[in-house]
């Protein structure tokens, strides 16, 4: 166990629709990542959020933002679902103490699975 | 930019087998290195991981040495076990930055 939980495990919806995707980071953490994870493109880096800031951004498409709240916690947010959105979508935290270092460890939780109809 | 490759999966090995699993990167500076590991259902762990050239990350019999001037990072383990079958991740963080960059995953099948 990561200690990074996230919500729901799975989702079916249908195209056009708007979702919101839930991480838990580890207790202390000031970190969290998105990363989208899916047959074709494999894994990619989605956005980090440092301590409620907006800190990286990789290939995240507009229809997709995220925020971190005061509690640390973070939500993804899709909408205008397509097909092409279905994927597992993993969060990840680090950084307990200070700023983080490009060697420090990422948690990942158990992911949610997106399936778009 | 930064780029990860692996060597191409699905890759089957009998219980005790010598595992290899290559990784090379491309990145400028001196990235991070790191092996990550999924099982069916799971989400990914951190194997091991190496943050400067020459050192040695290790973890559960398995090792990988980041060298810098073949730029690789390559997964081995003498003696593989049948509940090591699980995909596994090459990956970097480069200099300054913490968004992990991944290669295309290789699954490992070990049979009894």
């Amino acid at each position: 166990d990561s200690g990074v939980t996230q919500t729901p495990k799975h989702l079916i919806t249908a195209t056009g629709q708007r979702v919101t995707l839930r991480c838990s980071p580890r207790s202390g953490d000031l970190s969290v990542y998105w990363y989208q994870q899916s047959l074709d493109q494999g894994l990619q880096f989605l956005i980090q959020y440092y301590n409620g800031e907006e800190r990286a951004k990789g290939n995240i498409l507009e229809r997709f933002s995220a925020q971190q709240f005061p509690d640390l916690h973070s939500e993804l947010n899709l909408s205008s679902l397509e097909l092409g959105d279905s994927a597992l979508y993993f969060c990840a935290s680090s950084a307990r103490r200070g700023l983080a270092g490009a060697g420090d460890t990422q948690y990942f939780g158990p992911g949610t699975r997106l399936t778009v109809l | 930019g930064n780029s990860v490759t692996q060597m191409e999966g699905p890759v089957t090995l009998s219980e005790e087998a010598f595992l290899t699993i290559n990784c090379t990167y491309t990145a400028t500076g001196y990235p991070s290195l790191f092996w990550y590991v999924q099982y069916p259902g799971e989400g990914l762990q951190l194997l091991l991981k190496a943050t400067k050239a020459d050192d040695k990350g290790s973890n559960k019999g398995f090792e990988a040495t980041y060298r810098k001037e073949t730029t690789s990072f390559h997964l081995e383990k003498g003696s593989v076990q049948v509940s090591d079958s699980a995909v596994y991740f090459c990956a970097l963080s480069g200099q300054g930055a913490q968004k992990l960059v991944f290669g295309q995953g290789t699954r490992l099948t070990i049979n009894p």
